[in-house]
């Protein structure tokens, strides 16, 4: 079975703080990983994607990826109260046809606070 | 815009009912999912397909079928729904890359389902 496992949460910050998400994850063939931001009630929302170690930088946002570790993380820098939902972490599988396929951890809740 | 779209956005049904949830696309991805969504269970995937003849089941495919009527639609039915079905469904589309390292996918607004 498969896994991702995210910082439970909820996580609290203050505006113009730094948030920090973190994810592992099981399957170590992993070669595609997701974060996707999801308000109350809407769809999840692509954000991030990173595939190779490192980080990768997206205007306020930074992905950071640790294959040896099994390790995904989010940084949001200078946080706004719009920023406040839910960010899933999604890792394709690998193996014989399933790279197609993305296990989504349970999400983390992030509050940030005026 | 290309956009994935859902019908119906909120459904009320009772059990026993037959329900089909749609979804259509017009991003021209050939990879089409579903998914449900439940408190504190996350995103759970019912069903998927990587074209119109190539359908297969998820990890809680059990009370659910589906259709892929064209590279655009692809419908999920609930032939018999149940209370636990209640839930919030996505349906949700990936593009093709060559080497399959790249298979971000892109969601629909989703169908809120409620089983009396």
């Amino acid at each position: 079975q498969k896994e991702v496992e995210q910082n439970s949460g909820p996580l609290s910050v203050p505006e113009g703080a730094i948030a920090s998400l973190n994810c592992t994850y099981s399957d170590r063939g992993s070669q595609s990983f997701f974060w996707y931001r999801q308000y109350s009630g809407k769809s999840p929302e692509l954000i991030m994607s990173i595939y190779s170690n490192g980080d990768k930088e997206d205007g306020r946002f930074t992905a950071q990826l640790n294959k040896a570790s099994q390790y995904v993380s989010l940084l949001i820098r200078d946080s706004q109260p719009s920023d406040s939902a839910t960010y899933l972490c999604a890792v394709s599988e690998s193996g014989g046809g399933s790279n197609y396929k993305l296990t989504f951890g349970k999400g983390t809740l992030l509050t940030v606070n005026p | 815009d290309a956009d994935v779209t859902q019908t119906p956005r909120n459904r009320i049904t009772k059990t026993g009912k037959r329900i089909m949830l749609e979804c259509s696309q017009t991003k021209g991805h050939d990879r089409m999912y579903w998914y449900r969504q439940d408190p504190g269970l996350g995103l759970r995937l019912i069903y998927y397909s990587f074209d119109v003849k190539d359908i297969n089941k998820g990890e809680i495919s059990d009370g659910y079928s589906v259709s892929r009527q064209a590279q655009a639609k692809f419908s999920l039915s609930l032939e018999s729904a149940i209370p636990n079905q209640t839930a919030l469904y996505f349906c949700a589309t990936s593009p093709f890359w060559a080497g399959g390292a790249f298979n971000e996918q892109f969601f629909g607004p989703g169908t809120r389902l409620t089983v009396l």
